[in-house]
């Protein structure tokens, strides 16, 4: 089935020690989201790619870095993760900015 | 103002009844409407997608837009314990960046 698919799925950390989140999609979407979902919030759109143009969102942090090497893959940087960036991470795809398709999301913890 | 406002709940409903779950949006150029579920600890999953006014249906599921008042809605008739989730409402325009409510806990009581 073609389906998001997001590794790994649990991911612990130490603060400031650096952790990379990872996604594939084979829907061969033209454009990959990361989002950042914390406890009973909204998922909080951290940048997208359309193809290789990437889009930073304003407000998010230098700290969350982003690369999509491929159609298929796209990676999820936090260069010196601190408590507060302990959330469930979401990757999505979508076809020309239309219906978005969630990954199962990768739930960080930071100690 | 947020762009996307949910009553955040929670909802519970004995099985088998209709469950009315509703959003606001401000942006009156917004064109695009989701519906998503979300388990706990799991992924949104899509439920419904329309595009501009009007209803569309898919099941026991009904998906209303009222482009006049902004105002969504997700209907779901004959409900049943595996829909007791969180229920994200989301909107977008022609652009890049849909904008989610905080979503609305339903509780489906056998």
């Amino acid at each position: 089935d073609a389906m998001v698919i997001q590794n790994p799925r649990y991911q612990v950390t130490q603060f400031g020690k650096p952790v990379t989140l990872s996604c594939s999609q084979t829907l061969n979407h033209n454009v990959m989201y990361w989002y950042q979902q914390k406890s009973s919030q909204a998922p909080k759109l951290l940048f997208h790619y359309y193809d290789k143009d990437f889009n930073n969102e304003a407000d998010t942090p230098d700290n969350f870095q982003s690369r999509r090497p491929n159609t298929s893959f796209c990676f999820l940087d936090i260069r010196s993760p601190g408590l507060g960036d302990a959330a469930m991470y979401l990757c999505a795809t979508s076809r020309d900015f239309r219906e978005q398709y969630f990954g199962p999301g990768t739930r960080l913890t930071v100690t | 103002q947020k762009e996307v406002e949910q009553d955040p709940g929670p909802l519970s409903v004995p099985e088998g009844a209709i469950v009315s779950l509703n959003c606001t949006y401000s942006n009156s150029a917004f064109q695009y409407f989701m519906w998503y579920r979300q388990y706990s600890r799991k992924g949104p999953e899509l439920l419904m997608y329309t595009y501009s006014s009007g209803n569309k249906e898919d099941g026991r599921f009904t998906a209303q837009v009222d482009k006049s008042s902004k105002y969504i809605s997700l209907f779901i008739r004959d409900s049943q314990p595996s829909d007791s989730a969180t229920y994200l409402c989301a909107s977008g325009d022609t652009g890049n960046q849909f904008y989610f409510g905080t979503g609305t806990s339903l509780t489906v009581i056998p």
